[in-house]
């Protein structure tokens, strides 16, 4: 079983507050790394697709980063606004044997005006 | 350009009924996936594809079945629905490495 987990489960801030999440994946046999965002009542989006140790991604206030080695990645967004609130999966694809794609339980957050 | 299509988008069964979830989608993706959606619990794997005529278990295999007979279908079965399968489920689909594409999903009421 492969184990992707996010942290914090949930997460409430202010508008204009930056904030950041943590995504730990197994270290061996990495493939990529994918981050999405889910609004309620909507089908996940795809953010970023990771591949390289080290990657560093960014769309607007929405930036990530990638240890392959160690086994994490972290979303940061700077400056959240309302529209923000989403829950934020990554998802881990391994790099042998079939290749599934496994999500964490993801991070919910709600930023308030 | 559709993407992604499951049918249907709702659906209530009786304990014990079978049915199947069809998903579509028209990007010649080599990969496809069907998830479980509950709350607190993310996105669980419940059957996957590398290729037509292909597929593998996911980590939530028990009570499904899945068939890949054209690479652009996959679909998911349920043989003799029960309760703990009322889920939202997802498809999605993949290039490689590339990012997934999911369906609207589907809501799936067992009584």
């Amino acid at each position: 079983i492969l184990n992707v987990e996010q942290s914090p489960q949930s997460l409430h801030v202010q508008e204009g507050d930056s904030t950041n999440f943590t995504c730990s994946f197994p270290s061996s046999n990495f493939y990529a790394l994918h981050w999405y965002r889910w609004e309620t009542a909507k089908s996940p989006e795809a953010l970023f697709v990771m591949t390289l140790n080290g990657d560093e991604k960014k769309k607007g206030r929405i930036s990530a980063t990638l240890n392959t080695k160690e086994g994490y990645s972290y979303l940061y967004i700077k400056g959240s606004q309302p529209e923000d609130s989403a829950t934020y999966l990554c998802a881990f694809k391994r790099g042998t044997g079939f290749q599934k794609l496994v999500f964490g339980t993801g991070t919910r957050l709600l930023v308030s005006p | 350009n559709a993407g992604v299509t499951q049918t249907p988008k709702f659906r209530v069964l009786k304990t014990g009924q079978s049915m199947t979830l069809l998903c579509a989608q028209d990007m010649n993706h080599e990969y496809m996936y069907w998830y479980r959606q509950d709350p607190g619990m993310g996105l669980r794997l419940i059957h996957y594809s590398v290729g037509e005529g292909t597929t593998a278990k996911g980590e939530v295999p028990d009570g499904y079945n899945v068939s890949r007979l054209k690479k652009q279908n996959f679909l998911l079965g349920l043989e003799s629905a029960a309760p703990s399968q009322t889920s939202v489920y997802f498809c999605a689909s993949t290039s490689g490495g590339g990012q997934a594409f999911f369906g609207q999903g589907t809501r799936l009421t067992v009584v």
